[in-house]
């Protein structure tokens, strides 16, 4: 267990209103990273980060914000939720060895 | 981008039958990890291969990396429903960031009682 939490972990929303989905963990890991899980496509990175107030973009990050203002909180904005937007959100650590990412539960989010 | 094809896509068995799952690359990777991921979790590590030609086993779940650090396979004896689930490969570009894994598309297996 990584410590890892991730809200809300359900939710609706209609096309054109933001969502922030936010991730939380316990154990001060530097680097954070949101992931989103579609079928056929796997897991795809959307945004990371490697400190307070430092991120970089992924590979599917157009459409999506991240912010994180503390250690332990990574959050993700949708400005304007779209429906090719639906998806399952996981956000992610990197453990002490390099090599190793720990997941969280997951958000599933739909978007109508 | 670095891909990593993972084959096959499905897989259904009898419990007590062996498989085995491949995970491939044209590119070489520092090291390679395997998850397993159930309906409704996030994956979850099963193991971290480093070295080329490495064999790591966690009961009758056997993984080795490919001399050439480019592909790996994860083996399961006697498959059990319980082994149920979406296999992951994941892996690090050798020479690229080691911030960021690149990630197979999974290997859905499912046993059946």
């Amino acid at each position: 267990d990584a410590g890892i939490t991730q809200s809300p972990r359900h939710k609706v929303t209609e096309t054109g209103t933001p969502v922030t989905l936010r991730c939380h963990q316990t154990e001060n890991h530097r680097y954070m990273y949101w992931y989103r899980q579609d079928p056929g496509h796997g897991l795809r990175l959307i945004h990371y980060s490697y400190g307070v107030k430092d991120t970089d973009k992924g590979e599917v990050s157009d459409g999506y914000s991240v912010s994180r203002s503390k250690t332990e909180d990574f959050l993700l904005t949708l400005e304007s939720a779209t429906s090719s937007q639906t998806s399952v959100y996981f956000c992610a650590i990197r453990g002490t060895d390099s090599y190793e990412q720990y997941f969280g539960p997951g958000t599933r989010l739909t978007v109508t | 981008t670095q891909l990593l094809e993972q084959s096959p896509q499905f897989l259904s068995i009898q419990e007590g039958e062996n498989l085995t799952v491949y995970c491939n690359s044209s590119s070489v990777f520092s090291s390679l990890q395997w998850y397993r991921q159930e309906p409704g979790e996030g994956p979850v590590l099963l193991v971290t291969v480093v070295t080329g030609g490495e064999v790591k086993k966690l009961k009758r779940l056997t993984f080795q990396f490919g001399d050439a650090r480019k592909d790996s396979s994860l083996h399961i004896t006697a498959a059990q429903p319980g082994d149920t689930g979406l296999y992951l490969c994941a892996g690090h570009n050798s020479g690229g960031s080691n911030y960021k894994l690149t990630f197979g598309k999974g290997t859905l297996l499912t046993v059946n009682p």
